[in-house]
């Protein structure tokens, strides 16, 4: 069975700062790993993604994340915060295979500061 | 090219009713999925639908029940609604076929409220 632990349920940044969200994951296969932000009243936008390329993934707005095997992680940086980043982010896995579904965290709420 | 939509946006139902919502994949999209967003939590894989049949089904009681028809769109129906099935219903869609980690795009949901 997979699982995601998100490590942190809020986390507070001034702005220019760089951000931090960490991620676990739980997996019997060779996962693909997401990591999705929700701004309120929107719906769901992919930041990036993981399948079996290069361990370090660039996504849209300056994040990257860094698949880490070893840890079992998949944690969610970006150098410098700015006020538009505010909101939920989840890490989700799934199956590489198949149409498997999207397994999620229970999310991260990053508020930045000015 | 119009992206996942969902219909109503919002929708207040009470209690022991029945509700339907709607959801049109994007273009090119074959499989339909929907989850369940309560509030603070991550959204939660209800079921999955391609060629009109449920593929894969999560942790829902009976009282959850959907539909695909040839188009591709899909309806989520529930039934005897409880107050604890006041939430956001995502719908996502995803090409069946190509590559591993293939992206779902997700609409903006429908945000439910059991009064």
């Amino acid at each position: 069975a997979q699982s995601v632990t998100q490590l942190d349920s809020h986390v507070s940044v001034s702005e220019g700062t760089p951000v931090l969200l960490r991620c676990n994951y739980s997996s019997s296969y060779s996962p693909s790993l997401f990591w999705y932000v929700q701004h309120p009243n929107k719906g769901l936008q992919l930041l990036l993604k993981y399948t079996s390329a290069a361990t370090l993934v660039k996504g849209i707005n300056g994040f990257e994340a860094e698949f880490k095997k070893s840890e079992t992680s998949f944690h969610l940086t970006k150098p410098s915060a700015h006020m538009s980043d505010a909101a939920e982010y989840f890490c989700v896995v799934s199956d590489r295979g198949g149409n498997t579904p999207l397994v999620f965290g229970k999310g991260t709420r990053l508020s930045v500061i000015a | 090219d119009a992206g996942v939509t969902q219909s109503p946006t919002h929708l207040i139902k009470t209690r022991g009713q029945q509700v339907t919502l709607r959801c049109s994949p994007k273009s090119g999209h074959d499989t339909v999925s929907w989850y369940q967003q309560a509030l603070g939590q991550g959204p939660q894989f209800i079921f999955q639908y391609y060629e009109e049949e449920e593929r894969q089904r999560g942790n829902f009681p009976d009282r959850f029940s959907g539909h695909q028809f040839p188009n591709y769109s899909s309806e989520l129906n529930v039934n005897a609604l409880l107050l604890g099935d006041s939430a956001l219903y995502l719908c996502a869609s995803s090409p069946l076929t190509g590559n591993a980690g293939r992206r779902a795009f997700f609409g903006q949901g429908t945000r439910l409220t059991v009064v």
